[in-house]
């Protein structure tokens, strides 16, 4: 996980809130993307972006907007959070080497 | 979909060899072969990569077999701490070309190492 760093780790929201869920690596690769985890689900992709400036929708990007200003940081936001929107999320990382590398993970609860 | 095909569980005997498969039947010329695993409540970690030869880190093997449709990920000497899922996937080297962009996971291999 060295070089992404996720925060918060935990959250808890009621219905309706917004939040973003901040991801930043010091590491100047160019690929940054989101990931939920739900139990039985395994890793599903919610965005990604190629670089600053660029963005683009993975398998479930309803409910969730990005944003990739600069290099370093790629913010998730959910603008009206939901309880199906309870998961553990995982920021990743590609490197030039083709290695991807993972945030220790945000545990967000929505009741 | 993903494009791999992995047991959903395995067990394994402490500081015996475990040995993972993954079928990737379809797998291009320009794919590669990524291993990574996830230990409870952590994001995944990469262990191992090759193309077509067999490849040895300090944490792995890798053996692909010739026609590359499938290959074994080996845990020389398994410990507790190898208890993990472990995921196998494929992919083309960088990220400029077409869905190579999405990274897209299944649900991998539930390993058990048993004291």
């Amino acid at each position: 996980n060295a070089g992404v760093t996720q925060t918060p780790k935990f959250q808890v929201l009621k219905t309706g809130q917004s939040m973003t869920l901040q991801c930043a690596q010091d590491m100047n690769h160019e690929y940054m993307s989101w990931y939920r985890q739900d139990p039985g689900m395994g890793l599903r992709l919610i965005h990604y972006s190629v670089g600053a400036g660029i963005t683009d929708q993975g398998e479930v990007p309803n409910g969730y907007n990005v944003s990739r200003s600069t290099t370093e940081d790629f913010p998730l936001r959910l603008l009206s959070a939901a309880p199906s929107q309870t998961s553990v999320y995982f920021c990743a990382v590609l490197s030039s080497g083709n290695t991807i590398y993972f945030g220790e993970g945000s545990w967000l609860t929505v009741v | 979909d993903a494009k791999t095909t992995q047991p959903p569980s395995m067990d394994c005997a402490e500081g015996r060899a475990a040995n993972l498969p993954c079928n990737h039947s379809t797998i291009s010329g320009n794919e590669y072969v990524y291993w990574y695993r996830q230990i409870h409540s952590q994001g995944p970690q990469y262990i191992i990569h090759g193309l077509k030869n067999n490849e040895t880190n300090e944490m792995a093997s890798l053996i692909i077999t010739e026609d590359r449709k499938s290959s074994t990920l080996i845990l020389p000497h398994a410990t507790l701490r190898d208890t993990a899922v472990y995921y196998c996937i494929v992919r083309v080297a960088g990220i400029n070309a077409g869905n190579n962009r999405k990274l897209i996971w299944g649900l991998g291999t539930s390993l058990a190492v048993n004291p």
